[in-house]
């Protein structure tokens, strides 16, 4: 089966460097997604990784590494609209189905 | 502009009466879903669907269905609502199973009283 670890909240300063850890277990490995959610709003997609290593993409950056079922986002220079929910998610199948975390919620402060 | 478009935003009904969330998406993807996202419990995959006449079930399917008689097209039905129905849902559409994810829909706040 599948299942995903995250952490449920973090408080970070504007301006600072946060880090999202999401740890998770699958039968088959096809990549993993981070995503972001606004409060009452679509998660909208932020990383793809399916090889090892850190990918950067602007402030945001996503780490892999396959043989410890362990991934992070980083989020660098944070600003107070970082603030919303983080979704970690994995394919269970290449058939659409995607299982999704409960979600990190980041809370940034002035 | 690429899209996927659910209705209605917002719905409150009554316990058994059916309804139809309806979603479209204009981007030709192979791949659609329902998901429901509920406080502690996050997003949970209802159905998704490969392509159309091809449906699955995801991990939440009961007392749902689902139908993909055209690509574009992937509403969600609720035969007989319950209060356990209420819940935010997302609709999402995907050109690949992964690799690009889904993109998601605006939303549909459903309340069962």
């Amino acid at each position: 089966g599948q299942n995903i670890d995250q952490p449920t909240e973090m408080t970070a300063t504007e301006g600072a460097i946060v880090q999202i850890n999401c740890t998770y277990q699958t039968s088959g490995f096809n990549g993993l997604f981070w995503y972001q959610q606004h409060a009452g709003e679509a998660p909208t997609f932020l990383s793809y990784n399916v090889l090892d290593g850190l990918e950067e993409k602007g402030r945001f950056s996503s780490f892999l590494s396959r043989s410890k079922g362990y991934s992070y986002l980083l989020l660098k220079e944070l600003q107070m609209k970082d603030s919303a929910s983080y979704l970690c998610a994995v394919p269970y199948n290449q058939g659409g189905k995607l299982i999704f975390g409960q979600g990190t919620e980041l809370s940034v402060k002035p | 502009e690429a899209q996927v478009t659910q209705n209605p935003r917002y719905l409150i009904t009554v316990t058994g009466k059916k309804l139809t969330v309806t979603c479209s998406q204009n981007m030709n993807h192979e791949y659609m879903s329902w998901y429901r996202q509920d406080p502690g419990l996050g997003l949970r995959q209802i159905y998704y669907s490969m392509n159309v006449e091809v449906t699955d079930k995801g991990d939440v399917p009961e007392g749902y269905k689902v139908s993909r008689k055209e690509k574009r097209n992937f509403p969600l039905i609720l035969e007989s609502p319950s209060p356990n129905q209420t819940s935010l849902y997302f609709c999402a559409s995907s050109d690949s199973g992964g690799g690009y994810g889904y993109t998601f829909g605006s939303g549909t706040r459903l309340t069962v009283v």
